[in-house]
Formats: structure tokens, C-alpha cells, sequence
């Protein structure tokens, strides 16, 4: 099993270039999460999804889209690079529901985007 | 407004000793907690975690143990190795939801 596969590993953007970072899961992990890490600032959650059609916000989500059309991919979508979203990207997965305590989150290594 | 708090940015601890990582939360309603051990250039992988129903899990050298009072948890690691130098994170989880919100992290230095 590849576990979480995040590409591209490196991005560098110009402001207000789109881009897309890809994540895909061979787990058959229900839920899946993409967060943010920026120094001081832990990790903070972007976006998640409970399952296949099924999106929703979580702590800084402004800047961002993401779509789940297959249990496996979960897209993440900068639409207008800035600055400020300069930061190291990680995508994760996990059980949803099931076995509650038992079901931690599985990461993948990270895209480190710079937006200049 | 931080829902998980981990006051101290960094620790150093010798090799042998033990290390005690500390993690606060503000939200009543998280009903499982995780700690999770990060190298630089990899992503987080988890290490321990603790339902609510419990107040001490135990893994090996890493203990992590829970006061739902003071709304408080802390992770042991004893005794400490030099491979253990990373940051880590603690994680809460609420019982109506997957999402899992983290703390701020702990860059931890074990020196021989």
C-alpha cells in the first residue's frame, strides 16, 4: 500500500497563479483532510470531507476549494496564489465512524508551496 | 480562538531521562485525543492516543495520560532516545465529528 500520496512535493507561484495540489488515499479511508503548517502555528485544518460528493470548511478555509468525486482523491484548489499561503501543505485520511478509537489520521509528507 | 494549546514551543531532555510533552484544550466536547511525532521533511505519524473513557494509555516507552477536569493531557516518554528529537503534536477529536483540530507542536531534543 502507497498509504497517502501528495504531489507535487515543491511549488512555486506567482500571485494570482491557480494550482491545484493532488492527494490520493489506497486505503479506502472514508474521511480525508488537508491542513496547513506554518511556524508558530501548528497544523490547522483547511478543508475535509467525509465521503465521496461531501465537503465541508474547517479552520482556514478562505482561498482555498476542494471536491471529493471519488472515495480515493481529494484536491485541493488555490485559486488566486498569495503570499500568504506560502506554507507546507499536508494531506490525511482515516476511518470515519468506525472503530472511533481506533481510527487515527494517516498523513502524507507534505507540498511545500512558496507564493512570490 | 485555539481550541488545543501546547504552551511550551520546545524541550530539551537527556538521553536516559524522562520527557514530559503538555497539551491543554478548551473544548469539553472532544472525546478522543492523539499524539503525533513529526521529522522534518515527512509528514506527522501518529504515536498514542486516549479515548475519554480512559486516563492513561501505555505504549512501550510512551505513556500518555488524561485529566478531563483540568481539561489537560500529557505524554511521557521514558526513557528518552536521541532518535526522539522531533516536534510533536497533540490532536482532539469531538464525539459528533471526524474533524481532528492540533495544538501548536513541541520541537523535543534528546542530547546524550
Amino acid at each position: 500500500n502507497a498509504g497517502v500520496t501528495q504531489t507535487p512535493k515543491f511549488q512555486v507561484l506567482k500571485t494570482g497563479q491557480s494550482m491545484t495540489l493532488q492527494c490520493a488515499q489506497d486505503m479506502n479511508h472514508e474521511y480525508m483532510s488537508w491542513y496547513r503548517q506554518d511556524p508558530g502555528m501548528g497544523l490547522r485544518l483547511i478543508h475535509y470531507s467525509v465521503g465521496a460528493g461531501i465537503t465541508d470548511q474547517g479552520e482556514v478555509p478562505n482561498g482555498y476549494n476542494v471536491s471529493r468525486s471519488t472515495t480515493e482523491d481529494f484536491p485541493l484548489r488555490l485559486l488566486s496564489a498569495a503570499p500568504s499561503q506560502t506554507s507546507v501543505y499536508f494531506c490525511a485520511s482515516s476511518y470515519s465512524n468506525r472503530d472511533r478509537y481506533n481510527s487515527p489520521l494517516h498523513f502524507g509528507n507534505g507540498t511545500r508551496l512558496t507564493v512570490t | 480562538d485555539q481550541q488545543v494549546k501546547q504552551n511550551s514551543p520546545s524541550l530539551s531532555v537527556q538521553e536516559g531521562r524522562i520527557s514530559i510533552l503538555n497539551c491543554d484544550y478548551t473544548n469539553s466536547m472532544f472525546d478522543y485525543f492523539l499524539w503525533y511525532k513529526k521529522y522534518p521533511a515527512e509528514g506527522p505519524t501518529f504515536l498514542i492516543s486516549i479515548s475519554s473513557i480512559k486516563d492513561k494509555n501505555e505504549d512501550g516507552r510512551f505513556t500518555v495520560f488524561l485529566n478531563k477536569s483540568a481539561k489537560h493531557l500529557s505524554l511521557h516518554i521514558v526513557p528518552s532516545q536521541p532518535g526522539d528529537s522531533a516536534v510533536y503534536f497533540c490532536a482532539a477529536r469531538g464525539y459528533n465529528t471526524d474533524k481532528l483540530i492540533f495544538g501548536t507542536g513541541t520541537r523535543l531534543q534528546v542530547f546524550p
